[in-house]
Order: structure tokens, then C-alpha cells, then sequence
């Protein structure tokens, strides 16, 4: 079965610095899917990354970028220019390409902002 | 914004209640799932669906169970709440492919007394 590892419970930024969320995991499957998804407090749990594993280059989006090692089994979520919006949880998930694709997630990390 | 809708919102009940938690969506998901959250934050699935009529339990064992007779609704019920079933329940559906996000409700919070 597939695990997910966030080591980091916790972590805390000073607003416009840069933060960097640790995520491993665990799998047997070459072809899979990677997530970070993001749940502000009492509100709804959004995307705000994905990674194909077959592909090399890692994905970014806007002030968010992954370092994905696949042989390390590693996907680690770098926040840049950090905002007070970005408060949350942080959920590293994976999801296989087969079968009943099921999200797998990590233990989550509450990002504080501070001001 | 995904359109995906849990009700109710919060709930607090006394034990031995049969409660149903719904979960809609407006996307034409076949793919639904309902996970658990517990107060550390942790999610857990508990149960999946790839479509009408077709459920499966997930990985955490869970006394609820839910139902699939439309494609847009994945209701899960508890025939008899206890303390122990207190947390947040989240619903998702998804597109047929691995590489689409699950899109998620607002969760319903649930306190059983």
C-alpha cells in the first residue's frame, strides 16, 4: 500500500519570505500522480499543485513550485513571496494511475504566516 | 469553483441517533469519496464509488455506510452515532482520470453526545 510522510507538523514563515514543506512517500507503482492541496481554516480543501511522476520538470504555479525526486521518493512544495493568504494546512496527497485511484495522504502541515 | 455541496454544515446529536450526512455534486463525477478527518487533521478514506451502484469501503474501518442511486448523490448514513464517530467528514468527486484533482466539499462536523 502507499504512504504518504509529511515530517512537519508545524512550520512558520515571515510574510514575503520563502517556506519549503517536506513530503515523502512510498510506492511500488512507476506511474502515479502527485498533489499538494491547501485547507484554510473551516473552508473547503483546494488543489494547489499537481506533478506527473513520468515527467521530469517540476511543476510550478505562480509562487508555488514543487522539487520532485522520484528516485528519492521526494516532493517537496516551495511557497515563494509568502502571504498572509497562504495560512493552512498543507496536505501532500498521491494518487495511483490504476484501479480505484484513490488519494492517499500525507499527516498535513499548518503553515503559519506571520506578519 | 468545483460545485460540490455537503449538508449539513455542523451537527450535533445524542448517541444512538441513525443520522445521513448528503453530498451532491453537479459535475457528472463518477468518482465520489467520503474521508475522515480526524482532530489531528488526518484524513482517512472510508468509502469510494466509481459510479451508480457501485461502493466500496475504504482504508479505515468505518461503521457508516453510503449508497450511489444517482450519479450526482453519495449519501452516507450511521445507524446508531456514538461519541466515537465525532469528527469532520469531507466529500469529493473526481473526472475519470488520475491526473484531475478531487474536488471537495465544505465538510459537515459532526459531534455526537
Amino acid at each position: 500500500a502507499q504512504t504518504v510522510t509529511q515530517s512537519q507538523p508545524e512550520m512558520s514563515v515571515q510574510e514575503a519570505e520563502t517556506v519549503t514543506l517536506s513530503c515523502t512517500y512510498d510506492t511500488s507503482e512507476s506511474d502515479y500522480y502527485l498533489f499538494w492541496y491547501k485547507q484554510p481554516p473551516s473552508r473547503q480543501m483546494i488543489l494547489v499543485i499537481r506533478q506527473e511522476a513520468y515527467k521530469q520538470q517540476n511543476a510550478t504555479e505562480n509562487r508555488f513550485s514543487v522539487n520532485f525526486q522520484k528516485a528519492a521518493k521526494s516532493f517537496s512544495l516551495k511557497i515563494s513571496d509568502s502571504q498572509l493568504g497562504d495560512a493552512a494546512m498543507y496536505f501532500c496527497a498521491y494518487r495511483g494511475y490504476k484501479g480505484a485511484q484513490k488519494l492517499v495522504f500525507g499527516q498535513g502541515t499548518r503553515l503559519t504566516i506571520n506578519p | 469553483e468545483a460545485d460540490i455541496y455537503q449538508t449539513p454544515r455542523y451537527l450535533v446529536i445524542g448517541t444512538g441517533k441513525k443520522i445521513t450526512l448528503e453530498c451532491s455534486q453537479t459535475m457528472g463525477h463518477d468518482k465520489m469519496y467520503w474521508y475522515q478527518q480526524d482532530p489531528g487533521m488526518e484524513l482517512h478514506l472510508i468509502h469510494y464509488s466509481y459510479g451508480v451502484n457501485s461502493t466500496e469501503k475504504g482504508d479505515l474501518s468505518s461503521e457508516s455506510t453510503v449508497s450511489r442511486i444517482r450519479t450526482e448523490h453519495f449519501p452516507l448514513t450511521l445507524e446508531s452515532a456514538r461519541p466515537s464517530h465525532t469528527s469532520q467528514y469531507l466529500c469529493a468527486s473526481s473526472p475519470p482520470d488520475s491526473y484531475s484533482p478531487l474536488h471537495f466539499g465544505n465538510g459537515t462536523r459532526l459531534t455526537v453526545t
